[in-house]
């Protein structure tokens, strides 16, 4: 059973271009939650999505970025129009659904990207 | 109701000796508390976790603590070794519907050979 998958693993971007990350979940995992890391601080929560729908967005930016988790596919995580200020490490994890819908499952992470704005 | 507070910030032991990170949080309605281990270029890996209905669990090495009473709950790792070092984050989560995992800023632990 592979774990988290993002790709890729490093990604540069000039400014005012866009950023995709990716990210395939665990098998049989239906909760996917994004997060951004900067140098030296914390894991920054920014959405946490089920498929084909957003729950909470309270950590993302109103502007240029969005997330998406469709009924097929990996989770994408979408900057527009990239900032320097945007260059940090986005970290994807996945949970099972919670038996009582209460989000106490175990959440497992992937390897993260690395995004550059140059 | 959100915030994970997790301190020191950094901590260092000399190997053999043991290591205590504690994390307070405000929600009690959270019910899910996992400790996560991130070491340089690498993404978090659980290590541990516990619920709100056991006060430790222990693992090997590692054990974690809750008191749900004064909403803190203590990372333990016991005869530390240099492959230790490490950021530890802190999670909460659960407890009503469609809950958010979040985390403390992180401890940086060294261990000196």
């Amino acid at each position: 059973n592979a774990g988290v998958m993002q790709n890729p693993r490093h990604l540069v971007r000039r400014r005012g271009q866009e950023a995709r990350l990716r990210c395939s979940p665990m098998k049989g995992h239906s909760h996917v939650y994004w997060y951004r890391q900067l140098p030296e601080e914390g894991l920054k929560f920014m959405v946490y999505l089920q498929k084909e729908n957003i729950i909470d967005e309270s950590g993302m930016p109103k502007e240029r970025f969005s997330a998406e988790f469709p009924k097929e596919g990996p989770s994408i995580l979408r900057i527009q129009q990239v900032v320097r200020g945007d260059s940090a490490a986005y970290f994807c994890a996945s949970s099972p659904l919670s038996p009582g819908g209460l989000g106490d499952t175990e959440a497992f992470f992937g390897q993260g990207t690395r995004l550059t704005v140059v | 109701g959100e915030n994970v507070e997790q301190h020191p910030s950094t901590l260092s032991v000399q190997e053999g000796d043991s290591a205590v990170i504690k994390c307070t949080y405000s929600d009690s309605a959270s019910n899910y508390f996992p400790w996560y281990k991130q070491e340089l270029g690498k993404g978090p890996q659980l290590i541990i976790d516990i619920r709100s209905n056991v006060g430790e669990k222990k693992d090997q090495r590692i054990a974690v603590t809750l008191n749900k009473t004064a909403k803190h709950f203590s990372l333990h790792i016991t005869e530390t070794q240099p492959e230790d070092s490490a950021v530890y984050f802190c999670g909460k989560s659960g407890g009503r519907a469609n809950s958010k995992l979040t985390f403390g800023k992180g401890i940086t632990l060294s261990v000196r050979p």
